[in-house]
């Protein structure tokens, strides 16, 4: 089946700096890509959609200028926290929509911010 | 419908029983619906899908209820085994994105 590769999986960076994280897939292309957040024992927050050559669409109260998201070929997306803080600490997820509607989902990036 | 910040519920089941997962949605509009199962530290993987035409599917030893009506979704597992321990998420397809619900954790116990 369809795979979405997402890079790193762990990452451990210090306050105030940028961390960034790639989403890719593999064997198809996607136009549209999402971005997730997941604290602890929680579900899955959608923060935004990365739509192929165009800005992405942020969720309400999701900060564009702080999860900056680039969405530059049919295959890669990109989301870069910018000035990370504590709170920032967290998995993201990102998934892409294959054939016909199913979501696939990429292992998922641990990010610890000290 | 989305997440507020809740902490999982947990089923505990014994080996061999069948579980049954309940999931709740909340935009009527909604008319693909997919069950996933996520293991600690990992991305969630696909279950088993279900299409607003459509009240009931099965696979292998997972079977997928849709009630429309009282907008309910559960998901069946047959002779629940020690793999099956994980979170479940139900999700649902509006305006071409998927929103997830709270999720339930399965402990499965010999």
């Amino acid at each position: 089946g369809a795979v979405v590769s997402q890079h790193p999986s762990r990452v451990i960076c210090k306050s105030g700096t940028s961390v960034k994280i790639e989403c890719r897939s593999l064997d198809f292309q996607a136009t549209t890509m999402f971005w997730y957040r997941q604290f602890p024992k929680q579900s899955l927050m959608l923060m935004a959609t990365s739509n192929e050559g165009s800005k992405a669409t942020y969720e309400q109260g999701v900060e564009k200028d702080k999860f900056l998201i680039n969405h530059a070929s049919l295959t890669l997306s990109t989301l870069t926290v910018t000035s990370a803080h504590p709170e920032d600490s967290s998995f993201y997820i990102c998934s892409a929509f294959g054939v016909p509607t199913e979501a696939f989902f990429g292992q998922g990036t641990r990010l610890t911010v000290v | 419908g989305e997440s507020v910040g809740l902490h999982l519920p947990t089923l505990s089941v014994q080996e061999g029983d069948n579980s049954i997962i309940n999931c709740a949605y909340s935009n009527s509009a909604s008319d693909y619906f997919i069950w996933y199962k996520q293991e600690s530290g990992k991305g969630p993987q696909f279950i088993i899908d279900i299409r607003s035409n459509m009240d009931k599917r099965q696979g292998q030893r997972v079977t997928v209820l849709l009630n429309k009506t009282v907008k309910h979704l559960s998901l069946q597992i047959a002779a629940t085994q020690p793999g099956d321990s994980a979170v479940y998420f139900c999700a649902e397809n509006g305006t071409d994105k998927l929103i997830f619900g709270t999720g339930t954790r399965l402990q499965v116990f010999p």
